[in-house]
């Protein structure tokens, strides 16, 4: 079955301060999905990426997949304290179904 | 604005009763909707796909009888938890992709159940 690594487990960062999360798969990804949780609350939905080197920005976020279709990053530039929260990367792994297999998230926050 | 919502948001049940979470698909219709379930500080489980006018599909190690789901139209999916035990208190979250919503995947906002 598919797993999703992401890393790191938790970030903290200093406001304006750039980050980057990653998400890596052990097997080839058909779709990978970003999204923003707070906790106990509903799932936001970032970016959704397909193709091999795709690339999509987003305010001051970025996602990129890379060619292989094995790995994924997200990148946020000049954080501000909103851009804390959980981030979970999720596959469609087994061809377009809708189903999603999710990393364990990362927890970010942001110190004013 | 939100696409897909679910209902209730937070439910408190006793210990034996069933209750029901209704997930809405607002600004499309969704041929097919999945449940997870979320633990504390943990990451979302897929338990079922709830395909309309079709059973369910559970995945390994969700009880089928226990988490009874029906997709009745194309809008509405619903997750009634029979038998409620304090074990089954956690967060339920539903998603929803359909014809008209391409290959986005869209959550609800969750339903908090505890049982006591």
């Amino acid at each position: 079955s598919q797993e999703l690594e992401q890393s790191p487990q938790s970030l903290i960062v200093q406001e304006g301060k750039n980050l980057t999360i990653n998400c890596t798969s052990s097997k080839t990804l058909y779709g990978l999905y970003w999204y923003k949780q707070k906790y106990g609350e509903g799932l936001i939905f970032l970016m959704m990426l397909q193709k091999g080197g795709e690339e999509k920005s987003h305010e001051k976020i970025t996602a990129k997949l890379d060619e292989k279709k094995q790995q994924s990053s997200l990148h946020i530039t000049a954080s501000q304290p909103s851009h804390a929260g959980i981030y979970l990367c999720g596959a469609d792994g087994s061809g377009n179904t809708g189903k999603l297999i999710f990393g364990q998230g990362t927890t970010l926050q942001v110190k004013p | 604005g939100a696409v897909v919502s679910q209902h209730p948001s937070r439910v408190i049940c006793k210990s034996g009763t069933s209750v029901k979470i209704e997930c809405r698909s607002l600004d499309f219709q969704a041929t097919t909707m999945f449940w997870y379930r979320q633990f504390p500080k943990q990451s979302l489980m897929l338990m079922a796909t709830s395909n309309e006018g079709s059973k369910a599909t559970y995945e390994q190690g969700v009880e089928k009888d226990k988490f009874l789901i029906n997709h009745a139209s194309l809008t509405l999916s619903t997750l009634t938890v029979t038998s409620a035990h304090p074990e089954d208190s956690s967060f339920y979250i539903c998603s929803a992709r359909g014809h008209r919503a391409g290959n986005t995947i869209y959550f609800g906002e969750g339903s908090w159940l505890t049982v006591v």
